[in-house]
């Protein structure tokens, strides 16, 4: 079953505007991860953050972390053509046995 | 250092067969994990190896299987192929596993059709 859910499903957006991505996940983790899959490819890590931290920024992307309501956001500012993407969130399974991603959100940045 | 390596790119397959596809991680890796994704279920989980051992399986049928070489390289095999089995199978490495906290690194994977 799935851990993370993302929101919204799709989002589209105009070059250099900011999208900002939902991650709602069931049950307690020690981390989560965010990761980016340009179409029919393999997916990419973008940036970890771990259940002790808030809010974590890498480049252009602001990660933050709230347990208490179980979700995380991913910002992307001045939103860029080369950003479209789906994202995904990631965490571990109930059993701490497996990563396990959500459905996604696909971005379109139109130029 | 080269990234994973998936073979191969394209698979085309007719029911009732079976497919072997083969993933080789980035040198060090030690855990092997894989995944399917369709657009319907998104990523699902298969299974892990971490050196030869499955570790963790997801819940698929028993016509799914893997295994690890002791180089860390990878197959799954999956046997009477159905038409639903048809999907982007990826595969991703890591050095310990990435429920571990770690990033787990992909492969382009594998797109099988299954006919």
């Amino acid at each position: 079953s799935q851990q993370g859910e993302e929101d919204p499903q799709a989002l589209s957006i105009q070059e250099g505007e900011n999208a900002t991505m939902n991650c709602s996940y069931k049950t307690s983790i020690n981390n989560l991860q965010w990761y980016r899959q340009n179409s029919g490819r393999g997916l990419v890590h973008l940036i970890l953050i771990r259940s002790n931290e808030r809010e974590k920024h890498s480049g252009r992307l602001r990660v933050t972390l709230d347990t208490s309501k179980k979700s995380s956001s991913l910002l992307i500012t001045a939103s860029r053509a080369a950003d479209t993407a789906s994202y995904f969130c990631a965490t571990d399974n109930q059993a701490g046995t497996a990563l396990i991603f959500g459905k996604g959100t696909t971005l379109s940045v139109s130029s | 250092k080269a990234g994973v390596t998936q073979t191969p790119r394209y698979l085309i397959k007719t029911r009732g067969q079976q497919v072997t596809l083969s993933c080789s991680p980035i040198s060090g890796h030690r855990s092997v994990s894989w995944y399917q994704q369709t657009p319907g279920q998104g990523l699902q989980f298969l299974f892990e190896y971490f050196s030869e051992t499955q570790r963790n399986k997801g819940n698929f049928p028993g016509r799914f299987s893997g295994r690890q070489f002791s180089n860390s390289r990878s197959e799954m095999n999956v046997s009477t192929l159905e038409l639903g089995d048809s999907a982007l199978y990826l595969c991703a490495s890591s050095l310990s596993g990435g429920m571990s906290g770690e990033k787990l690194f992909f492969g382009s994977g594998t797109q099988l059709s299954v006919l």
